[in-house]
């Protein structure tokens, strides 16, 4: 099973500031990886599909980056509904796995 | 839009059994591939299980295998499923989602709580 690894477990960041969170496969999926946001209460939220586009209505300052194994995920400055927990995704095959999450938090 | 509407939740005792509906509208149903996600209380995401139409073919996670049946009814737009001998570690808040090779789009979610 791959096993998502994603770094660090949580951030303490100011509002406007940039954040990069990151997210490593045990093996390559290639750009099979997308990223999610959940605010609390509420599902999960896709923002970046094939390592990094963007999905349907997600602003320009989230951005993602990678294959292979390593990806990263950045916001170029924090909104305050940004402060939530962050989920990586590989589909590159089964079983899907997701990374434990970052929760970046109001510093 | 997208619409994904789960129910059929509840409190549930150890060993028992319960059936979770998804209502879609909003995407033509019939060749998407739709897939279950769950979410302990305070813990991460879990894929739980995917219906792929391309593939015919159901899958599962190791943790709920022979337990838990994942259907669908096309003239309904409506996936299910079948949660057989429950524990502890099956309580969760269950998401239906919309696959589209990633998971791009979420129900609300229903929560399971398997208790005594």
């Amino acid at each position: 099973e791959m096993v998502m690894t994603q770094s660090p477990a949580t951030l303490s960041v100011s509002p406007g500031e940039g954040v990069t969170l990151s997210c490593r496969a045990s093996e390559s999926v290639g750009s099979s990886l997308a990223w999610y946001r959940q605010k609390p209460g509420q599902a999960p939220r896709l923002l970046i599909y094939d390592a990094s586009t963007r999905a349907t209505g997600i602003p320009d300052r989230f951005s993602g980056s990678g294959s292979g194994t390593e990806f990263t995920l950045t916001i170029s400055s924090l909104q305050l509904e940004d402060f939530a927990v962050y989920y990586c995704l590989h589909y590159y095959k089964w079983p899907r796995t997701f990374g434990q999450g970052t929760k970046v938090e109001i510093k | 839009e997208v619409k994904l509407l789960e129910s059929g939740g509840g409190l549930v005792q150890p060993g028992g059994s319960l059936r979770l509906s998804c209502a879609a509208s909003g995407f033509n149903f019939n060749i998407n591939d739709m897939t279950w996600v769950r979410q302990a209380p305070g813990k991460g995401l879990e894929w739980v299980s995917c219906f792929s139409v391309s593939d015919i073919t159901t899958y599962y996670a190791d943790s709920v295998k022979g337990r838990f049946t994942m259907s669908r009814d096309n003239s309904k737009n409506t996936v299910y499923l079948q949660m057989n001998s429950l524990g502890s570690g099956d309580t969760a808040v269950y998401y239906c989602v919309k696959n589209s090779g990633f998971f791009d789009a979420w129900g609300q979610g229903t929560m399971v709580t398997v208790s005594s």
